[in-house]
């Protein structure tokens, strides 16, 4: 079965801190993405990876950075936490699919919040 | 640049009654994938369905249906007969075939429709 683990369920973070979100997926997916989902705004895209150590930009990067040295994992890090990061992130991965495009498997979600 | 909108934030209809999700993009792209995905309360997105942009054939999968239409840019999802089960936020998203292929490229979402199903 598909499966795509996040390390927390909630976590919760004062501004400035560092904060690290981790995501694992167990399907040997190439492709990982991080979203970020807020109210009324649906989900963003964050950051991309379609190989070990590659990263893109999505919609939305700044104030993140991302990690993926293995190809099971892609982190997802904040610098310096600030409150208007306050939200739900969600990792996904895909199967790389050459001309086409295949469905992304999601996680459970990690709901940050930064006091 | 792509654009998905759901028109409907929230729809609350009563059990078995049949209800149907809008959904409405914009691309330039002659090649794009379409999904709907449902989130549950439980905040875990599944994936219902794909469909690329050659085929309009319409599809059924038990009491969930797929009307695809190019001429009119929509991909909207009716639910027959609709269960307390189905209560969730539906989301339908879009991907250009661009970029930098194999299907890296994320996808562009809808603010999702939040569908109660009342007992």
């Amino acid at each position: 079965d598909v499966k795509v683990t996040q390390s927390s369920r909630y976590l919760v973070k004062r501004t400035g801190e560092k904060v690290f979100l981790e995501c694992v997926q167990d399907m040997d997916h190439e492709n990982m993405f991080w979203y970020r989902q807020d109210p009324g705004l649906g989900l963003r895209l964050i950051y991309f990876s379609y190989d070990v150590k590659m990263k893109e930009k999505g919609d939305i990067p700044e104030g993140y950075s991302v990690s993926r040295e293995k190809k099971e994992r892609f982190s997802l890090i904040l610098e310096s936490a600030s409150t208007n990061q306050t939200s739900m992130y969600l990792c996904a991965s895909s199967v790389l699919a050459g001309n086409s495009y295949n469905e992304q498997f999601f996680g459970p979600g990690t709901r940050l919040t930064v006091l | 640049a792509q654009k998905v909108t759901q028109a409907q934030t929230e729809i609350s209809v009563v059990e078995k009654e049949d209800v149907t999700l809008d959904c409405v993009y914009e691309t330039r792209d002659t090649t794009y994938y379409l999904f709907w995905y449902k989130q549950p309360p439980s905040g875990e997105l599944v994936f219902l369905i794909r469909r690329n942009s050659f085929d309009e054939q319409n599809e059924i999968s038990g009491r969930y249906s797929w009307n695809f239409q190019k001429s009119t840019s929509s991909f909207n999802f009716t639910i027959t007969a609709s269960q307390v089960v189905d209560s969730a936020v539906y989301f339908c998203a879009l991907s250009e075939a661009q970029g930098s292929g194999g299907g890296a490229d994320g996808l562009t979402f809808g603010k999702g429709t939040h569908l109660i199903i009342q007992p």
